[in-house]
């Protein structure tokens, strides 16, 4: 299993350009997770999914859209990136949760993007 | 989501082993304590998690106290390679609460 697969590794955008993150998950999870990590500080959830074709919005939404029409992908739309936007953005996958068993996420390595 | 406490940084020596302290005093009893690592310039990867009892598997131990308001991450023979930041999580098993609350983390730094 490659696990959770992310590209590209680094991009730099100017102000107002959008891109796509992908995101890709070999593992058959049904939940998928996109967190965001500013410099020094812990990751912060942005949006994340319960399966294909359902998503919800974490703790850092905004300038961000997901899709989520198969299970392995799960890609990230920023629309008009701003330098606010610049951090490093991790997928992540999990099994869901059955009944009082936890489960632990698997993290990608990461996209690093700047946006000047 | 329930808030935990670590120390900003701690510092042990190489095949020593290493306790790395976490307070969580608002745990409810649905809340697994999780403990995460990031390596330099890596994602984030799971270490261990538990609910009630103590936990071992190959890469630490896990010590839950009795009443469950603090935990305790036992690396037993340090390598450099456990150089890393520490995140002690704590997670609801309520169904669809997926979330990962990250805090700022213990950053553990192993001398040769």
């Amino acid at each position: 299993n490659a696990g959770v697969t992310q590209t590209p590794k680094f991009r730099i955008l100017k102000i107002g350009q959008s891109m796509t993150l992908q995101c890709t998950q070999d593992m058959n999870h049904n939940y998928m997770y996109w967190y965001r990590q500013d410099p020094g500080m812990g990751l912060k959830l942005i949006y994340y999914s319960v399966g294909a074709g359902i998503t919800d919005k974490g703790e850092v939404p905004n300038g961000y859209n997901v899709s989520r029409s198969t299970t392995e992908d799960f890609p990230l739309r920023l629309e008009l990136a701003a330098p606010s936007q610049t951090s490093v953005y991790f997928c992540a996958s999990s099994p869901r949760d059955r009944g009082r068993t936890s489960y632990e996420q698997y993290f990608g390595p990461g996209t690093r993007l700047t946006v000047t | 989501d329930a808030k935990t406490t670590q120390p900003n940084s701690m510092e042990s020596n190489e095949e020593e082993p290493v306790h790395l302290p976490c307070n969580h005093s608002t745990i409810s009893g649905t809340d697994y304590i999780h403990w995460y690592r990031q390596l330099p310039s890596q994602g984030p990867e799971y270490v261990i998690h538990g609910l009630t009892s103590n936990v071992n598997n190959r890469m630490a131990s896990l010590a839950i106290a009795e009443d469950r308001k603090s935990s305790t991450l036992i690396l037993h023979r340090a390598t450099l390679r456990d150089a890393a930041v520490y995140y002690c999580i704590l997670r609801p098993i309520i169904q669809g609460a997926q979330k990962l609350v990250f805090g700022q983390g213990t950053r553990l730094t192993i001398n040769p």
